[in-house]
């Protein structure tokens, strides 16, 4: 079955840390993987996606088909990262509807 | 743009009583998606509509639960007969069109207390 999981619930850093949250995958497909995210009191909003191959506020993600993973990275933490992250895939095809994962809270310290 | 737009933002029901569930997508996008979020988990999709038609609905529970996306007019998902297990986040999402290319807009959601 096609699952997105997510083995953090919370990740605290502190500023100017790296960052790297956990996403991995089950898809017996060619997926297409997308990170969202929501900052507090905001709308869960597209942060990027693995077909895009581009770095959005300093994030990066790449799709490793091989560990059937898509961490999300940045070098550097700031303080307005702070964020529930979602990592999701898409099925594609005649539906474009998403699995999410559970969601990671990063929490930058200062 | 005002964006995907969802009323109420809160509802609370009583056990067997209706919920209506609104969702106005964002302007140009036909397409419109319903998530749920139950405490603790991640969003789960529910349906998948475009104008006057429901695509997917593999995500809705059998009983009880409907979706329309009329020609004219909002989105509305509706549970009879709310139980307390219904009490969830409900988010809608719209897309100009249905390919993975095509980004989904998040609406705030509408939080549903079932007393």
């Amino acid at each position: 079955a096609q699952r997105v999981t997510q083995p953090e619930k919370l990740l605290s850093v502190f500023k100017g840390a790296p960052v790297e949250l956990k996403c991995n995958y089950s898809y017996s497909g060619s997926p297409e993987l997308f990170w969202y995210v929501q900052y507090s009191r905001q709308r869960l909003q597209l942060l990027l996606r693995h077909i895009s191959r581009e770095s959005i506020k300093g994030f990066t993600a790449d799709l490793n088909k091989g560990e059937t993973s898509f961490h999300l990275k940045k070098p550097f933490a700031q303080e307005e990262d702070s964020a529930m992250y979602y990592c999701a895939l898409s099925y594609g095809g005649a539906t474009n509807k998403l699995i999410f994962g559970t969601g990671t809270l990063l929490a930058v310290q200062p | 743009n005002a964006g995907v737009m969802q009323n109420p933002r809160h509802l609370v029901r009583r056990r067997g009583q209706e919920a209506r569930l609104r969702c106005s997508p964002m302007k140009g996008h036909s397409h419109v998606y319903w998530y749920r979020q139950l405490p603790e988990e991640g969003l789960k999709f529910m349906v998948y509509l475009q104008k006057e038609n429901i695509i997917d609905e593999s995500g809705m529970p059998k009983e009880r639960f409907s979706a329309e996306f009329p020609k004219e007019g909002p989105s509305i998902l509706r549970i009879q007969q709310v139980v307390r297990g219904d009490s969830a986040a409900y988010f809608c999402a719209s897309s100009p069109g249905g390919g993975s290319a095509d980004t989904q807009y998040f609406g705030p959601g509408t939080r549903l207390t079932v007393l």
